[in-house]
């Protein structure tokens, strides 16, 4: 069965800290993959999404990942964090066949940035 | 343009009993989903609807059911109501089976089964 695995639960930072979260899936064919954000309080929204083309794809409020088929790596990366973006972060992977229409997510990591 | 609105908000029932939840898609969108998150677990997907249909379906028993309507919203049921599915059931829609699986998620309805 196809799973989404990140590997960190809880990620404490400080501002202007550097970010990158991990995101590994286990499915070998084609997939789309997503990150999606829970702001406290707020629901899920789309941050980013790869589906072909250029790996290094660019996301809303200067957020990026990079797709690394070879590794199954779909990791998530800002340069520089603000307290706002103290969040809950899920990777999510989708693929064709029998499992159209499915996101698999990851267990999602929590993002606490100190002012 | 109006996001996926879902109802109730919150719903408490006791076991055994029955629980019906509602969603309406973004206008245009016709594909409709549904995720449990419980605490623990994450999201786990439920069920999938597109123009009418069932279109996939997770690893869940055959209590937890639903259906899409005409006008593309959808309600899902879960009977014979268990405390482990107290949890915050998600709903989510897309633009259907363009390919593109981008779905939009509303805030949720929040299940508690005592």
């Amino acid at each position: 069965a196809q799973s989404v695995s990140q590997h960190n639960h809880h990620v404490i930072l400080s501002e202007a800290a550097s970010l990158e979260l991990g995101c590994n899936y286990s499915y070998g064919g084609t997939v789309n993959l997503f990150w999606y954000v829970q702001y406290p309080g707020q629901h899920l929204q789309l941050l980013l999404k790869y589906f072909s083309g250029d790996p290094l794809v660019k996301g809303i409020k200067g957020f990026e990942a990079e797709f690394i088929k070879s590794k199954f790596s779909f990791n998530l990366r800002k340069p520089s964090v603000q307290w706002s973006d103290t969040a809950e972060y899920f990777c999510a992977v989708g693929r064709g066949g029998t499992s159209y229409g499915k996101l698999t997510f990851g267990q999602g990591t929590i993002l606490t940035v100190h002012p | 343009e109006a996001g996926v609105t879902q109802s109730p908000t919150h719903l408490i029932k006791t076991r055994g009993q029955q629980a019906t939840l509602r969603c309406s898609p973004i206008s245009g969108h016709t594909s409709v989903y549904w995720y449990q998150q419980a605490l623990g677990l994450g999201l786990q997907f439920l069920l999938w609807y597109d123009e009418g249909e069932e279109r996939n379906r997770g690893n869940f028993p055959p209590r937890f059911s639903g259906r899409q309507f005409p006008n593309y919203s959808s309600e899902l049921n879960v009977n014979a109501l268990e405390l482990e599915d107290s949890a915050l059931y998600l709903c989510a829609s897309s633009e259907g089976q363009s390919g593109a699986n981008v779905l939009t998620f509303g805030a949720g309805s929040r299940l508690t089964v005592l």
